[in-house]
């Protein structure tokens, strides 16, 4: 099945500082998607992109559809204590692992941010 | 309006039991998905139901879980016999229409021992 490669695995990061993290893929996906887990809940919809080239914010998230329709960034500015998580990045499109309307998954960022 | 829910949100079983999970939909949603994330490894779609029909089972591992919903509202996924392998967290999601943003529910842990 279809691969998403989400790196990095885990930051280690100074309350303050900027995030980034992406996902690239070997196959285009139509739509990129990122979400956030925190401990003991699913995973939440935190942008969602549908076009290729799209930039969209959330408040202090920012996230790009790539050009290729293969990879994705997301970058948090001014990190704060919530922000501590796993964030994943999920695929949906014509190459989708998980079939026509799964979506496919990439491994996820944690992030720990130290005050 | 209540998110999407599921029980029991542990389980632990011995090898050989089987246990069925639940998940109920956000209500009026007709899409319902299921996903399972294995330690160390990357969130997996099962299976989408529309409505009470299977439409893609296509990431079901085997033939030792079984995935119903009947009446088209909640779900459940039976896994009998389980295996060490099968320990986890499931989560469903469900969704308005096919293209709509899919809301997950909190999981359920599965650890097989």
């Amino acid at each position: 099945g279809q691969q998403l490669n989400q790196s990095p695995q885990s930051m280690f990061i100074q309350e303050g500082e900027d995030v980034s993290m992406n996902c690239t893929s070997s196959s285009i996906f139509n739509t990129w998607l990122w979400y956030k887990q925190e401990p003991g809940e699913g995973p939440v919809l935190l942008i969602a992109l549908y076009k290729a080239g799209e930039l969209t914010s959330n408040g202090r998230l920012t996230a790009q559809f790539g050009i290729t329709r293969k990879d994705s960034f997301l970058n948090i500015s001014a990190s704060i204590p919530s922000d501590v998580g796993i964030y994943f990045c999920a695929g949906r499109g014509p190459y989708s692992g998980g079939g026509a309307d799964g979506l496919t998954f990439g491994k996820g960022t944690h992030l720990i941010i130290q005050p | 309006e209540a998110g999407v829910t599921q029980f029991p949100s542990h389980s632990v079983i011995e090898k050989g039991q089987t246990v069925t999970l639940r998940c109920d939909p956000i209500s009026g949603h007709d899409n319902l998905y299921w996903y399972r994330r294995v330690m160390g490894k990357e969130i997996k779609f099962l299976l989408h139901f529309v409505k009470e029909s299977k439409q893609d089972e296509s990431g079901m591992p085997n033939n030792r879980f079984l995935a119903e919903r009947t009446g088209g509202t909640y779900s459940t996924l039976k896994v009998q016999p389980a295996e060490l392998e099968d320990s986890g967290v499931y989560f469903c999601a469900s969704s308005q229409d096919l293209r709509e943003t899919q809301y997950f529910g909190p999981g359920t842990r599965l650890l097989v021992l």
